[in-house]
């Protein structure tokens, strides 16, 4: 598919548990971006990779959230020891470079933490 | 912080009227503004983009306008049709943002009725 592709489109998960999203940017686009949704809410910057550079970290909620992205591509958000208050929508967008580019997003994970 | 934000949280009109869905944002840095429309169960979904050296952009049945004086933004929707119903964010970024970070508004809810 051309769009940013998300997997799984839905987790349930229980407290203490870790869980990993997983986002497949457009090809080629070199920048990858995660927020997150609340309930009714807006979204939430967590997490941004540049190429192959180290990612900016700064929205990242607590250590127990991380980000890594193989080979430029492929990009992986893992929550380790879930809370019920990381239940949530997490989206993934790419964009082609970086500055003022249109970030284009996925369907994203909905994490339900029991 | 800076922050991006909505006068209206739900917006409701008649299918066929104008639609005029309003944002606001504080930082003066900001250079670039992005209108994203959320369809329940879906990601955001790009609409249009302005940059801050143009005061109006035009789409197909959408218009953006940013007035940097007052910090204000809108999304003009002509015809309006049930298929618009929908959350409306405006997101922006700055020069100073991580990464083309975009903070996003909390958003507005079209209701289109028939």
């Amino acid at each position: 598919g051309a769009g940013v592709s998300q997997s799984p489109s839905n987790k349930v998960t229980e407290k203490g548990k870790d869980v990993e999203l997983r986002c497949d940017p457009i090809s080629g686009h070199t920048a990858l971006y995660w927020y997150r949704q609340s309930l009714g809410q807006g979204l939430e910057f967590l997490i941004y990779f540049q190429g192959n550079s180290a990612p900016d970290k700064s929205g990242l909620p607590s250590d127990r959230f991380s980000a890594e992205r193989t080979g430029g591509s492929v990009s992986t958000l893992t929550i380790q020891r879930t809370q019920q208050e990381d239940s949530a929508v997490y989206l993934c967008a790419s964009s082609p470079r970086q500055y003022q580019e249109t970030q284009y997003f996925g369907p994203g994970t909905r994490l339900l933490v029991l | 912080g800076e922050s991006v934000g909505l006068h209206l949280p739900t917006l409701s009109v008649q299918e066929g009227d104008n639609s005029i869905i309003n944002c606001a944002y504080s930082n003066s840095a900001s250079d670039y503004f992005i209108w994203y429309k959320q369809e329940s169960g879906k990601g955001p979904q790009f609409i249009i983009d302005i940059r801050s050296n143009m005061d109006k952009r035009q789409g197909q049945r959408v218009t953006v306008l940013l007035n940097k004086t007052v910090k204000h933004l809108s999304l003009q929707i002509a015809a309006t049709q049930p298929g618009d119903s929908a959350v409306y964010f405006c997101a922006e970024t700055a020069p100073l943002n991580a990464g083309n970070m975009l903070t996003f508004g909390g958003g507005t809810r079209l209701m289109v009725k028939p």
